[in-house]
């Protein structure tokens, strides 16, 4: 189902561009994530947000910045892309009132970036 | 910080036979929620099994089942009559209880192969 969108769902762009790349949900949930994939290492947190108005760094923010411009849409920006930021990029969403005690998080199809 | 260790990176099993993926995890909590999730060569991050570190009776989905060991911090999946389709990486993860909790830790990943 396509509750969580992304796009692009691909992109290659070079060393020092500006790239954004989109989320947005059907869900109606009120948190939205943004996660990277590497190989070998797992998905790590790069930022998070509860609501319009509250936007919270990660494990990993340092290179990127985030907009959460309504409850359902959620960007993450890399300012002046560098090779080491290539990887494959998540969004999800949760929402404790509709999942219950899990709180459980439902991903997007990711975005995969190379800078080259 | 929590960690979580899936000593894995690959596996294989033969079409219809059963396999155990291990996933340990390290916490000073005593309630906590573990998860595992596939993701196929789509990309896309699947839910496939959920536990409640307070719950006894160990999760099962289907053909999935986990076996929850609290005290040893362990949470591995089972998947019983394997199919072709549940080639995938499979990533366990963590996230704490605590109020207002809401970063998953996932562990490295393990890739799943299926031989018919």
């Amino acid at each position: 189902d396509a509750d969580v969108t992304q796009t692009p769902r691909n992109r290659i762009t070079k060393t020092g561009k500006r790239i954004m790349l989109e989320c947005s949900q059907t869900k109606g949930h009120d948190r939205m994530y943004w996660y990277r994939q590497d190989p070998g290492l797992g998905l790590r947190l790069i930022y998070y947000s509860f609501d319009v108005k509250d936007i919270n760094k990660g494990e990993i923010s340092d290179g990127y910045s985030v907009s959460r411009q309504a409850q359902a849409k959620f960007s993450l920006s890399l300012e002046s892309a560098i090779p080491n930021q290539t990887a494959l990029y998540f969004c999800a969403t949760s929402d404790p009132r509709t999942s219950g005690i899990y709180n459980e998080q439902f991903f997007g199809p990711g975005t995969r970036l190379t800078v080259l | 910080a929590q960690t979580v260790t899936q000593s894995q990176p690959e596996m294989s099993v033969q079409e219809a036979e059963t396999v155990t993926l291990s996933c340990t995890y390290d916490t000073s909590e005593s309630d906590y929620y573990l998860f595992w999730y596939k993701q196929p060569p789509s990309r896309q991050m699947i839910l496939v099994i959920r536990q409640e570190a307070y719950k006894q009776q160990n999760a099962t989905e289907n053909r999935f089942s986990v076996n929850f060991q609290k005290a040893a911090k362990s949470f591995s999946l089972k998947i019983s009559d394997s199919q072709l389709g549940d080639a995938a990486m499979y990533f366990c993860a963590y996230r704490s209880s605590g109020a207002g909790s809401y970063q998953l830790t996932f562990g490295k990943g393990t890739k799943l192969s299926v031989i018919p």
